[in-house]
């Protein structure tokens, strides 16, 4: 079975500090992908990234970058100098091949308020 | 505008009573797919669609009941809503793959209320 787990259900920061969003997954699969996703106030969802398991590079997009570390089976958020626009719900995700690589199984989400 | 459309935004309703909550994209996707999010539990996946004529249950399928007869559209139903079906539901499509998964765009959400 799949799983995945955001242990923060809520982090607030004053702007322009940084903050990590993590996420730790479970699978058996050894061919799967992880995902972010962004839930604005206005309730829809924005892709973010997508890696999958044989690529362990952090990845850097902007004041985004990913850590993805099988060892631990982490696949961690950090949101470099925070804006009032990063204020959010995120959701860390994760598909395997076996189950439909299409299938997402999300976790419950962490909640971001960058306060001004 | 490449986009994934939902109709209704909100809606409230009784117990018993039929509803279909239209999915459309014009991207002319090969996936299709439905979720909930509910508070504390993140999003759930209840029934999904690889092509046409094509779909099979999520982890929560219970209650809802889907169809897909022309590649753009995706319509859920529930044939006897619930209280425990009021959520904001989430349809999805995308380009389709069995073995490396394309981005998924979500429609804009329903939010459904049974009482």
């Amino acid at each position: 079975a799949q799983k995945v787990t955001q242990a923060q259900t809520e982090i607030s920061v004053v702007e322009k500090e940084d903050v990590t969003l993590d996420c730790v997954y479970e699978t058996r699969d050894t061919t799967y992908y992880l995902f972010w996703y962004k839930q604005p106030p206005s309730g829809e969802l924005v892709f973010l990234i997508r890696r999958n398991s044989f690529d362990e590079q952090n990845e850097i997009s902007g004041r985004y970058s990913w850590n993805f570390q099988k060892s631990t089976s982490s696949f961690n958020f950090t949101i470099t100098a925070s804006q009032v626009v990063d204020s959010a719900v995120y959701f860390c995700a994760l598909s395997v091949q076996t189950t439909g690589a299409n299938n997402l199984f999300f976790g419950t989400g962490t909640r971001l308020t960058v306060i001004p | 505008e490449a986009q994934v459309t939902q109709n209704p935004r909100y809606l409230i309703t009784v117990t018993g009573k039929k509803l279909t909550v239209t999915c459309s994209q014009n991207m002319n996707h090969e996936y299709m797919s439905w979720y909930r999010q509910d508070p504390g539990l993140g999003l759930r996946q209840i029934y999904y669609s690889m092509n046409v004529e094509v779909t099979d249950k999520g982890d929560v399928p219970e209650g809802y009941k889907v169809s897909r007869k022309e590649k753009r559209n995706f319509p859920l139903i529930l044939e006897s809503p619930s209280p425990n079906q009021t959520s904001l539901y989430f349809c999805a499509s995308s380009l389709s793959s069995r073995d490396a998964p394309y981005e998924q765009y979500f429609g804009p959400g329903t939010r459904l209320t049974v009482t």
